[in-house]
């Protein structure tokens, strides 16, 4: 069975430092690996879609690492900022499901 | 573009009612997902349709069902609620397994 956790599950940090964000899973089998930011209240929004075959992903401020062999993927937020204050979840699919972390609520401090 | 849509915006039911909740893909997407999110908690995957079928079942009971429309479009129904129900409702379409779309969400309120 599938399992995808994320650590840590809460992080606070000032302005302008740059962060790292971790998940793991357990069934390294996967077709891809999607990180996803929520805001209070709100839908998900699609941040980086890494396929099983590839290592990164590279979007502005933001990378996302891969190592599938060791079921470990990284969200590296640069140059943080106070709009990046959000919940920041990812997750894993295979055979038609996606199964999801709890997530890590991230808070930037100004 | 109009990104995934979803209707209604809240809802507050009671126990042992019925419920239909509804979502509209993004254009040229065939593929529909259903998630539950508890407060504090992941999305859980509910079901996933594909042109029209099932590929996908979560660990949901019976209570819990969906169907998908000719035009792509989605319906989350629920029988019987209980109060453990009340949660944030997503939906999202992609291109069969590819980069997931959501909604903005249903929050079902169940007293």
């Amino acid at each position: 069975k599938q399992e995808v956790t994320q650590i840590p599950a809460a992080l606070s940090v000032p302005e302008g430092e740059n962060l790292v964000l971790n998940c793991s899973f357990t069934d390294s089998a996967i077709y891809n690996l999607q990180w996803f930011r929520q805001d209070p209240g709100k839908g998900l929004t699609s941040l980086l879609l890494i396929q099983s075959s590839q290592r990164e992903q590279t979007s502005g401020r933001l990378n996302a690492s891969l190592d599938k062999s060791s079921g470990r993927s990284t969200l590296y937020i640069a140059a943080s900022q106070p709009g990046d204050s959000a919940t920041y979840l990812c997750a894993v699919s295979r055979d038609d499901k996606i199964i999801f972390g709890k997530g890590t609520r991230l808070h930037i401090l100004p | 573009d109009a990104g995934v849509t979803q209707s209604p915006t809240h809802l507050i039911k009671t126990r042992g009612q019925h419920v239909t909740l509804r979502c509209s893909p993004i254009s040229g997407h065939k593929s529909v997902s259903w998630y539950q999110q508890v407060l504090g908690q992941g999305p859980q995957f509910i079901f996933q349709y594909y042109e029209k079928e099932e590929r996908g079942r979560g660990n949901f009971p019976d209570r819990f069902s969906a169907r998908q429309f000719p035009n792509y479009s989605s319906e989350l129904n629920v029988n019987a609620l209980l109060l453990g129900d009340s949660a944030l409702y997503l939906c999202a379409s992609s291109f069969r397994q590819g980069e997931q779309y959501f909604g903005p969400g249903t929050r079902l309120t169940v007293t």
